[in-house]
């Protein structure tokens, strides 16, 4: 069977520290991998979706940026946190259908920017 | 721009009563709808989905109806139990788009 995994749970970082979150997949070859946020009070933001390796889409310009250096690994990254990248950060994946997605979510990272 | 709008932030229902919750879209090129719930400090876990050919999906306590002509859909759950209050969330896709969009949430609490 398929599962996710995601870390840290939680995170506390300084303002203009890095970042670096990472997710992997197993049971499965070439996932759909995504990256959501959910901030405080507010629904789910697809930041970055990826088909491929090395192949990032970007959905909201922002102070983040993705990578995806094996085919079931999807790695978040700043290189200086700002206070409003807080928030609850998810790792999903899907199978290449192209359509009539159903995501799995990863457990999630807590992050605190401080 | 949110196309999938979940207008109701929270809902409170009794135990053994039908919770319902509502959402509408505006991309008429959504042709696929899914329930997620969520547990505090957890990701999300699909739920249930429905496809635009269909306007119904019953899956035990849970049932979806989509209304194409409104774009509107809705999950009712029968009968509620304390272990559906959680958030819930509805999300969206277009056939051929690899992503899902998501609506606000509504939290639902489930009283004893």
């Amino acid at each position: 069977s398929q599962t996710i995994h995601q870390w840290p749970a939680t995170l506390v970082q300084p303002v203009g520290s890095p970042l670096s979150l990472e997710c992997t997949v197993e049971g499965t070859s070439n996932p759909n991998l995504y990256w959501y946020r959910q901030a405080a009070g507010r629904g789910l933001q697809l930041l970055f979706y990826s088909v491929g390796i090395g192949q990032i889409s970007s959905e909201v310009p922002q102070n983040l940026s993705a990578s995806r250096p094996q085919d079931r690994q999807f790695i978040l990254s700043s290189k200086k946190l700002l206070l409003s990248d807080s928030g609850f950060y998810l790792c999903a994946w899907s199978s290449q259908t192209g359509g009539g997605e159903k995501l799995f979510f990863g457990s999630g990272t807590q992050l605190s920017v401080l | 721009d949110q196309q999938v709008k979940q207008n109701s932030p929270s809902l409170s229902v009794q135990e053994g009563r039908i919770s319902i919750l509502n959402c509408d879209y505006t991309n008429s090129m959504f042709d696929y709808f899914l329930w997620y719930k969520k547990y505090p400090a957890e990701g999300p876990t699909f739920l249930i989905s429905i496809s635009s050919i269909k306007d119904k999906n019953e899956d035990g306590r849970f049932t979806v109806f989509l209304n194409k002509s409104a774009k509107h859909l809705s999950l009712h759950i029968v009968p509620s139990q304390p272990g559906d209050s959680a958030v819930y969330f509805c999300a969206a896709s277009a056939h051929g788009d690899y992503k899902l969009s998501f609506g606000a949430g509504t939290t639902v609490t489930v009283r004893a």
